[in-house]
């Protein structure tokens, strides 16, 4: 079946940090992939996607690139903010799939 | 501005109390979503409606009920056989039908539910 898994921390960094949270899927076909972010007590609102291989999303100073060859997704950003401080998704959905599929998440706390 | 609003935001329940859960979207987006989330969790897809007058269920469906009788709106009632209730839902949409590649989810922000 379907599956996502990414690194489930907690990640703290310093301000300014290098982060990288990885995210490895499992799927049939040739799905889409997303990036969810979700600050506490609301819901989960878009970062980034990308539909096909080699493809990089990229909002607000992070990026991932869709690569086939390894099935992963890998979230970076080269300085964090304290702004920042936020539980990460990783998603998929496969073309002919009709759900989505997520990672449990991985939550980034940034100190200044 | 468009949408999707979830009442009430925290919601307390008796232990054999049926709840409902709104969802309204104003997004004219067909597709919705019910999914769970349990702290430490990822989300787990409850149930999912593509048109109106039909849904289909998730891999958490039991102890749940939905409606879809407008396009707008997609109740969801958490019944007294769900036997461990307390978590915090969130509704989603996505435009255009599910085959499509290049859909996306927008999600509400939540309603957290508490059974005393």
């Amino acid at each position: 079946g379907n599956s996502v898994t990414q690194m489930e921390g907690p990640v703290t960094l310093s301000e300014e940090a290098f982060l990288t949270i990885n995210c490895t899927y499992t799927a049939t076909g040739y799905p889409s992939l997303f990036w969810y972010v979700q600050y506490p007590g609301e819901g989960l609102q878009l970062l980034l996607k990308a539909t096909k291989a080699d493809d990089k999303g990229s909002n607000k100073g992070f990026e991932a690139t869709y690569r086939k060859e390894t099935t992963s997704f890998h979230l970076e950003k080269g300085s964090v903010q304290v702004s920042d401080s936020a539980v990460y998704f990783c998603a998929l959905r496969t073309n002919y799939g009709q759900n989505f599929v997520f990672g449990p998440g991985t939550r980034l706390s940034v100190l200044p | 501005d468009g949408g999707i609003t979830q009442s009430p935001k925290y919601l307390f329940r008796k232990e054999g109390q049926n709840v409902t859960l709104s969802c309204e979207q104003n997004l004219n987006h067909d597709a919705m979503y019910w999914y769970r989330q349990d702290p430490g969790q990822g989300l787990r897809l409850i149930y999912y409606s593509q048109i109106v007058n039909d849904f289909q269920k998730g891999d958490i469906a039991e102890g749940y009920s939905v409606s879809r009788e407008k396009k707008e709106s997609f109740p969801l009632t958490v019944t007294s056989a769900q036997k461990n209730p307390t978590a915090f839902y969130l509704c989603a949409t996505a435009k255009g039908g599910h085959l499509s590649g290049a859909n996306v989810l927008t999600f509400g922000a939540g309603s957290r539910l508490t059974v005393l």
